[in-house]
């Protein structure tokens, strides 16, 4: 496709499961992001990765978030142990590069409810 | 503590008429500012940016202007339409670092 795909669009789980979100970047994008939308909330970022640097985890709010890219692409948010102020859509972006350009081309979300 | 500030959380305006859509920021390093627009269930898409450099920047019915004595940036509608119904978010860039996003303003465009 030619936009951001994320999967799945809607995840509903228990407290204490782990739960993992997945997003597909636009082709030739260096850089990926993961934000997350809290209820009220603006958009706080979590994590990004660049190429091959090592990714930027200044933004997970717990040992709990972790995330990978897998060759370059693909990235996999897990968060384990779930709890509810989890409750959040989770967006991923991906752009060319970093650089003060800063446009970022966003997925539609995954929406995550904690019960 | 929270760098980039939209202190309206919404805004009613009616159809044709101009909307203007504040931000404040704090920190005085950033170089670029973007202007997001979000519908509901869909992702943020980019609007409008300025850098830094400029105090004004113009597409179509979109201006933003950038007050940096202040630290305020505003983006200006207008004509306003129904279609501008949306969540507006401002996020700022600071070199290579990632974008900081406000909480959003909430715009209802009244026909």
């Amino acid at each position: 496709g030619a936009g951001v795909s994320q999967s799945p669009s809607n995840k509903v789980t228990e407290k204490g499961k782990d739960v993992e979100l997945r997003c597909d970047p636009i082709s030739g994008h260096t850089a990926l992001y993961w934000y997350r939308q809290s209820l009220g909330q603006g958009l706080e970022f979590l994590i990004y990765f660049q190429g091959n640097s090592a990714p930027d985890k200044s933004g997970l709010p717990s040992d709990r978030f972790s995330a990978e890219r897998t060759g370059g692409s693909v990235s996999t948010l897990t968060i384990q142990r779930t709890q509810q102020e989890d409750s959040a859509v989770y967006l991923c972006a991906s752009s060319f590069g970093l650089g003060n350009t800063g446009e970022l081309f966003f997925g539609e979300g995954s929406r995550l409810t904690v019960l | 503590d929270q760098q980039v500030k939209q202190n309206s959380p919404s805004l009613s305006v009616q159809e044709g008429r101009i909307s203007i859509l504040n931000c404040d920021y704090t920190n005085s390093m950033f170089d670029y500012f973007l202007w997001y627009k979000k519908y509901p269930a869909e992702g943020p898409t980019f609007l409008i940016s300025i850098s830094s450099i400029k105090d004004k920047n113009e597409d179509g019915r979109f201006t933003v202007f950038l007050n940096k004595s202040a630290k305020h940036l505003s983006l200006h509608i207008v004509p306003s339409q129904p279609g501008d119904s949306a969540v507006y978010f401002c996020a700022a860039s600071l070199g290579n670092t990632p974008l900081v996003f406000g909480k959003g303003t909430r715009l209802s465009v009244i026909a």
